[in-house]
């Protein structure tokens, strides 16, 4: 079974321009997460998707941030503009819900905003 | 919101077992306690988790106290390989409206 794909693994660009991140789940999860992690620290969501339905975006910066899941499949997160304080990893996980539901990352995208 | 206190690293001999603890004094009746690890320059992997009892899998074993305020993973035969950061995540909410806390996690480091 394939893992959580993301892409790009990296990704330079200067302040105040656009970006966007592409995430492709474990076929069958319909649970999609987005997380932020800065270094040092561990993973902070951003937003939950439940099918193509954002059911938890409370922690999305939402002047600058946007998300969507087209199809309740694949998910692209974009920044525009990024600043620098947008440097981090942006790490995409699946799941299937339910009670117990385990989590499974991807191997995230490096921005790093000059 | 139930969180985590973990210490911040812990070094361990190759083969040794390797006792990682996590206090969450906070956590409620309902809610998981979940262990990932983060090796360098790759996303968290799921180790174990468990709600009342201990658990064991081909990875690890996790043991809960009592009274769910703290818990320890245990990896048997600790490797090289297992060098990484090590979080105890508390899942808390309800369906629709949960989330994980992660903590800053341990920095495990097995010494040859």
């Amino acid at each position: 079974e394939a893992g959580v794909v993301q892409s790009p693994r990296y990704k330079i660009i200067e302040k105040k321009q656009p970006v966007a991140f592409w995430c492709n789940p474990i076929s069958g999860h319909n649970t999609l997460y987005w997380y932020l992690q800065n270094l040092g620290q561990g993973p902070e969501l951003l937003i939950r998707y439940e099918n193509e339905e954002a059911v938890d975006d409370s922690q999305l910066p939402k002047d600058r941030f946007s998300a969507e899941r087209l199809k309740g499949v694949d998910s692209t997160l974009k920044i525009q503009p990024a600043e620098l304080g947008d440097s981090a990893v942006y790490l995409c996980a699946s799941s299937r819900g339910g009670r117990a539901d385990t989590q499974y990352f991807g191997p995230g995208t490096r921005l790093t905003v000059l | 919101d139930a969180k985590t206190t973990q210490p911040p690293s812990m070094d361990c001999a190759e083969g040794r077992a390797a006792n990682l603890p996590c206090n969450h004094s906070t956590i409620s009746g309902n809610e998981y306690v979940y262990w990932y690890r983060q090796i360098h320059s790759q996303g968290p992997q799921y180790i174990i988790h468990g709600l009342k009892n201990n658990e064991t899998n081909e990875m690890a074993s996790l043991i809960i106290t009592e009274d769910r305020k703290s818990s320890t993973l245990i990896l048997p035969h600790a490797t090289l390989r297992d060098t990484a950061v090590y979080y105890c995540i508390v899942r808390v909410g309800t369906s629709g409206t949960y989330k994980y806390i992660f903590g800053t996690g341990t920095r495990l480091k097995v010494l040859a």
